[in-house]
């Protein structure tokens, strides 16, 4: 079975400062993994993906993540926090059902809350 | 840019009373889904709908729900008879389908319920 583990469900950091959101997962085979961000009253943006190929990927303002297979994690970061950055993050992970169509139900992580103070 | 509508944003309900939530997905769009959010904890799937019928769902997805597409535009979640427990942000998401590669899932904005 599937699973995300977030850790630290808040992080605090200063404007200006790297951000670094922890995400572990457990699967029986190599899954494909993502992270979203939801602002407040807004639904689930995608920040970026790993399905193939490069492990280190990189995503919409500014952020990145490296997919290490060895330590089963795909942390979120980013060089330098800007408080619009000031969110939900939820890691997330799917399994394709390569031979039944690909259905893809998405496994989230309980999430992140980023505060950033000036 | 095309994106996935819900309505309504927010529903007070009666326990016991049926719910109907409503979204639209992104229009060429094949694969739908619907999760939730119970305040404070995960995002949990719920349900995936494929070419007219469910594909997958999860133990939560029982028989007091039910999904369809009675159109060729709109994707609905229906809860017959809410419970206490039913309350929560319900997530619809929706996704092309391309051979090969995993495509994004877009979700939408949610609607939150509330049952009384």
């Amino acid at each position: 079975a599937q699973s995300v583990t977030q850790l630290g469900s808040h992080v605090s950091v200063s404007e200006g400062a790297l951000v670094l959101l922890r995400c572990n997962y457990s699967s029986s085979v190599p899954p494909y993994l993502f992270w979203y961000v939801q602002y407040p009253n807004q639904g689930l943006q995608l920040l970026l993906k790993y399905t193939t190929g490069a492990t280190l990927v990189k995503g919409i303002n500014g952020f990145e993540a490296e997919f290490k297979k060895s330590e089963t994690s795909f942390h979120l970061t980013k060089p330098s926090a800007h408080m619009s950055d000031a969110a939900e993050y939820f890691c997330a992970v799917s399994l394709a059902k390569l031979f039944s169509g690909g259905y893809n139900k998405l496994i989230f992580g309980a999430g992140t809350r980023l505060a950033v103070h000036p | 840019e095309p994106e996935v509508t819900q309505t309504p944003s927010h529903q007070v309900t009666q326990m016991g009373q049926e719910v109907i939530l409503r979204c639209v997905p992104i229009s060429n769009h094949l694969y739908f889904y619907w999760y939730r959010q119970i305040l404070g904890q995960k995002v949990e799937f719920l349900v995936s709908f494929y070419n007219n019928e469910i594909s997958e769902k999860s133990e939560i997805f029982d028989d007091q729900f039910s999904v369809e597409r009675p159109d060729g535009s709109n994707f609905t979640l229906k809860i017959r008879s809410t419970k206490l427990e039913d309350s929560a942000m319900y997530f619809c998401a929706s996704r092309v389908r391309t051979s090969g590669e995993q495509e994004t899932q877009y979700f939408g904005p949610g609607t939150r319920l509330l049952v009384l």
